[in-house]
């Protein structure tokens, strides 16, 4: 599975738009970005995968480049709740397993 | 729908004793996935289990070991527990095909002493 690049930490002002960074320049064809965050002590959460075009859901939004080399998660109006640790992960949709890796600390201020 | 449930929540062993932790997928899940987080650090996947069978492992030592039982739900065993395995123990489940969405439980937190 491809490596991703994220920056270790950023924060955001509340109300704003949270926009969080990641490369895969060595994407396959195959392989999805998927998204997940982890709150403080909880297990990780979902948040959205997509393949090369733009996907956005009740939580987020995904932009994925042209070249899939790199995308953005966009939460479009952080809270406080939203401080968490996000993870990038790029792999195939029935990848045999899924590693984690640093992601970035995004904290919220007020 | 009930989320992924694991069992216990907080479990304080001795150095050389043997734990046990459970989890029970999402009902229609057959994946399971158990994962490590020491404090302060990422998550480490420990094991994959699909279908009954073992399908992956990281790296880590054979004692720990689990399995999954015919209702998909799953059991991690860690023997001659030693300090350093403290940590929180995370399972999640998946779809078979759709292994790359994973729904966590809330975890056991595993003491050594």
């Amino acid at each position: 599975d491809a490596k991703t690049t994220q920056p270790p930490s950023m924060d955001c002002a509340e109300g704003r738009a949270a926009n969080l960074p990641c490369n895969h320049s060595t994407i396959s064809g195959n392989e999805y970005v998927y998204w997940y965050r982890q709150i403080h002590s909880q297990g990780p959460q979902y948040i959205i995968h997509g393949l090369k075009n733009n996907e956005t859901n009740e939580m987020a939004s995904l932009i994925i480049t042209e070249d899939r080399k790199s995308s953005t998660l966009i939460l479009p109006h952080a809270t406080l709740r939203d401080t968490a640790v996000y993870y990038c992960i790029v792999l195939r949709r029935s990848a045999s397993k899924i590693i984690f890796g640093s992601g970035t600390r995004l904290s919220i201020r007020p | 729908e009930a989320g992924v449930t694991q069992s216990p929540t907080h479990l304080i062993k001795t150095r050389g004793q043997q734990a046990t932790l459970r989890c029970s997928p999402i009902s229609g899940h057959t994946s399971v996935y158990w994962y490590q987080q020491a404090l302060g650090l990422g998550l480490q996947f420990l094991l994959w289990y699909d279908e009954g069978e073992e399908r992956n492992r990281g790296n880590f030592p054979p004692r720990f070991s689990g399995r999954q039982f015919p209702n998909y739900s799953s059991e991690l065993n860690v023997n001659a527990l030693e300090l350093e395995d403290s940590a929180l123990y995370l399972c999640a489940s998946s779809r078979t095909d759709y292994t790359g969405e994973l729904f966590f439980g809330e975890g056991s937190r595993l003491t050594v002493l």
